[in-house]
């Protein structure tokens, strides 16, 4: 079945530094779409691509779909201690609740 | 409006027992969806519901069951409960209508089985 593997696993930036986390995929995905964990906490949507190399940016996060729609990345630029959790992406098919999870990046930030 | 609604939110439980959670969606939404999420193996779909009918259904052995009622409302059910089944269950609600849906999670129900 379809697998959205993520990269990397974990991720420790000093604050002001920069990350990002990829997603790819074997087969071509519809959409993409990005959540983002606090610890304790529940995933939240940020945001969905789903256009070929399609790129959205919400302040300081930029988001992007590949040209052949099978990878997609998140940029933070210049981290700050608010930006820690774990930030997964998922696609879906159709217009059902069923979305395919990537296992998520940990983000931890030093002050 | 009011988010999404999970009960109870955390619950201790001994093998071979059963439990049944409840998610109250979003009002409006007509899809809920649930996952498990358990450190080693992430968030993982279990089934989906729209209007009563289980649209979706993931990789989970026959005990993990749920149902939806007319209000939107559901319950998904573990029986003979076993150690691997303590994880975070989340409930999401969507529209349900065309197009890929967003997920609005609910807190979650953290199952502890002893």
């Amino acid at each position: 079945g379809q697998q959205v593997m993520q990269i990397p696993q974990y991720q420790h930036v000093q604050e002001g530094e920069d990350f990002t986390t990829y997603c790819n995929s074997s087969t071509t995905l519809s959409n993409i779409q990005w959540y983002k964990q606090r610890p304790g906490g529940h995933p939240v949507f940020l945001i969905q691509l789903v256009k070929s190399g399609e790129v959205k940016k919400q302040k300081r996060l930029t988001f992007q779909f590949g040209e052949a729609k099978k990878n997609s990345s998140l940029h933070i630029t210049a981290t700050q201690t608010t930006d820690v959790g774990t930030y997964f992406c998922a696609s879906g098919s159709g217009n059902t609740g069923k979305l395919i999870f990537g296992q998520g990046t940990t983000l931890q930030v030093k002050p | 409006k009011a988010g999404v609604t999970q009960t109870p939110r955390y619950l201790i439980k001994t093998r071979g027992q059963q439990v049944t959670l409840s998610c109250s969606p979003i009002s409006g939404h007509r899809s809920v969806s649930w996952y498990q999420q358990t450190p080693g193996q992430g968030l993982q779909f279990l089934f989906e519901y729209f209007s009563e009918t289980q649209r979706n259904k993931g990789n989970f052995p026959g005990r993990f069951s749920g149902r939806q009622f007319s209000n939107s409302r559901s319950e998904m059910n573990v029986s003979t409960l076993e150690l691997g089944d303590s994880a975070l269950y989340l409930c999401a609600s969507s529209m349900g209508g065309s197009g890929a849906n967003v997920l609005t999670f609910g807190a979650g129900s953290r199952l502890t089985v002893l």
